[in-house]
Parts: C-alpha cells; structure tokens; sequence
C-alpha cells in the first residue's frame, strides 16, 4: 500500500552541487507532477507529465529539469543548486488530469 | 490564469467552535474541479474533497461541510465542533477538465489552530 514514495526524504546540498529527487508510484496513475511548498506561498506546480513520455512546465520551472522514466517514475533534477531552491519538494500522481491527486511524504531540501 | 485566495492566513479557535475557512477563486473556464486539503503537522497532504464545477450540492461528511457557490466563485470550508486534532494548514485547490494534467493551482492556505 506505498502509493506514492519520494526519496530521500531530507537533503542538505552546497550551492551549485546538483542532485536528483526520486518519484515512484504504484497506482498505475497516468499523470504526475512535482511541486514545491514554500512558507506561505502555498504549492506551485514546477512540472507535470501527463503520460509516459511526455513532460511540461508548469508555474514556476526554470533551475529544474524532469525525466518520466517510465509509467511508474518521475524525477526531478537540480543541476546547479541555488539557496532559493530551499523548500520542501511534493511529487503527485493522478488517474486522470484532473482528477484526485496522491502526494508523497515531500523531501525536505536545504540548499547552503 | 487561474488563482485561488484564500481569505485567512491563520485562524485561532477553541475548541469545540465552529469555524469556516473561506475560498475564492478565478478561472476562464466553465469547467473545473474544487479541492480541500489538509496539510497536518506531519506534512503529508490529506484529500478531504473535490468537487465538479457542475455540482453545487452542498456537502457534509460527519464534522466538516462545503459550501460551493458558483455565482460568487468561492468554496467554502466549515468544521463543526471542532477539535484539537483539526489543527493543520488547510489548502482550497483548482484544477480544469480536459487538455491534459495540468495539474492544481493552490491557495497560500489557512493555518488553523485548535486550542483545547
């Protein structure tokens, strides 16, 4: 009963050291999507993928790039760390594009 | 664009009150979906509701209660007798129908705290 998993759950990065942010789920969900919380702002959607092959920006992209490896993997990558990448990072997945997202326990991201 | 305002930044109660989160939003389109979440001091995101644009039913599920109001483009959230394990950041979310994922647009969501 995983749902959705997100490794690892805490992260401390140097500025400009890159790394990748891991996403799986198990519900056979088509759509998924990576997005960050910042303190009061809410969550905004940094990318999404509708299905199997096809990725696209959301709100707020720019300093990531995304891979959907297959129907079950989505992964985030920060290339060069910056200090105003520091916040907690959720991967979601969905059975349609609108329909009731599952979230991941988050990751926890500091970058000094 | 699409934007949700969430109207209380924190709301302070004690328990056993009554007390309703309010939610407004903006949208072009004439189809969509309305969500609540609860975000506990654990962190995780906790699905509470969605709701279809079509259907302005009111819902109630045991202590909680939406109001959906179309013509005045807010979704209301309203716990009865609270209690302290409410006591969380709740988040009102937007989404569209067709075109594919393109995902949800929050609120900056309302931290409510229950006192005993």
């Amino acid at each position: 009963n995983a749902g959705v998993t997100q490794t690892p759950k805490f992260q401390v990065l140097k500025t400009g050291q890159s790394m990748t942010l891991q996403c799986a789920q198990d519900m056979n969900h088509n759509s998924m999507y990576w997005y960050r919380q910042d303190p009061g702002m809410g969550l905004r959607l940094i990318y999404y993928s509708a299905s199997e092959g096809t990725t696209d920006k959301g709100e707020v992209p720019n300093g990531y790039n995304v891979s959907r490896l297959n129907k079950r993997e989505f992964s985030l990558r920060l290339e060069s760390a910056a200090p105003s990448q520091t916040s907690v990072y959720f991967c979601a997945s969905s059975p349609t594009g609108v329909g009731k997202a599952f979230f991941g326990q988050g990751t926890r991201l500091t970058v000094v | 664009a699409q934007k949700v305002t969430q109207v209380q930044t924190e709301i302070s109660v004690v328990e056993k009150e009554d007390v309703t989160l309010d939610c407004v939003y903006e949208t072009r389109d004439t189809t969509y979906y309305l969500f609540w979440y609860k975000q506990p001091p654990s962190g995780e995101l906790v699905f509470l509701i969605r709701r279809n644009s079509f259907d302005e039913q009111n819902e109630i599920s045991g202590r909680y209660s939406w109001n959906f109001q179309k013509s005045t483009s807010s979704f209301n959230f309203t716990i009865t007798a609270s209690q302290v394990v409410d006591s969380a950041v709740y988040f009102c979310a937007l989404s569209f129908v067709g075109g594919g994922a393109d995902g949800l647009t929050f609120g900056k969501g309302t931290h409510l705290i229950i006192q005993p």
